[in-house]
């Protein structure tokens, strides 16, 4: 069985300041991993995702995420958060079968302050 | 760009009575995913569909729902007799199957379903 947990279901940051966002995982085989965001009133973006080319991952709007098998971590960062980043950001994995479900946590809404 | 449209945004209903959450996946995909999110938790898998038939399903997804593809282009999800643990956002997904493992579901912006 699959599962993740995603550490603070809020992160509150200042503009400017660096983000992270904790997401763990279990597998029984190798995941496939994925970063989406929410914005109000909207569906789920993909962000980013882990496909085991590289452990440092780069999505869009400047966030990444570093894939540590050692740690089963995938925590997505970004060096200088900007107002509209504001969001629930979720961490979902996928293992086994292949076009499978995706196993998601529980959500972190990030705020970012002026 | 292409995106997963559904309708309604909102649907109000009465417990025992049917819906039907409709979904339009983007043109070229070829599988098909429904998931919901109750109020405060985590997003569920429910069920997947792929060559016109279901690929997986949740312990969730019992005999009260249903999945279809009516024509080229909807993919609907039916609850049979709701229930107030029905309540949720539901999203609809699709994805091109050309990734392998890492193939992306693309999401549309969610049904909100209201049981009174």
């Amino acid at each position: 069985a699959q599962s993740v947990t995603q550490l603070g279901s809020h992160v509150s940051v200042s503009e400017g300041a660096l983000v992270l966002l904790r997401c763990n995982y279990s597998s029984s085989v190798p995941p496939y991993l994925f970063w989406y965001v929410q914005y109000p009133n909207q569906g789920l973006q993909l962000l980013l995702k882990y496909t085991s080319a590289a452990t440092l991952v780069k999505g869009i709007n400047g966030f990444e995420a570093e894939f540590k098998k050692s740690e089963t971590s995938f925590h997505l960062t970004k060096p200088s958060a900007h107002m509209s980043d504001a969001a629930e950001y979720f961490c979902a994995v996928r293992s086994g079968t292949s076009y499978g479900k995706l196993t998601f946590g529980q959500g972190t809404i990030l705020t970012v302050h002026p | 760009e292409p995106e997963v449209t559904q309708t309604p945004s909102h649907q109000v209903t009465q417990m025992g009575q049917e819906v039907i959450l409709r979904c339009v996946p983007i043109s070229n995909h070829l599988y098909f995913y429904w998931y919901r999110q109750i109020l405060g938790q985590k997003v569920e898998f429910l069920v997947s569909f792929y060559n016109n038939e279901i690929s997986e399903k949740s312990e969730i997804f019992d005999d009260q729902f249903s999945v279809e593809r009516p024509d080229g282009s909807n993919f609907t999800l039916k609850i049979r007799s709701t229930k107030l643990e029905d309540s949720a956002m539901y999203f609809c997904a699709s994805s091109d199957g050309a990734g392998g493992g890492t193939d992306t579901q693309y999401f549309g912006p969610g049904t909100r379903l209201t049981v009174l």
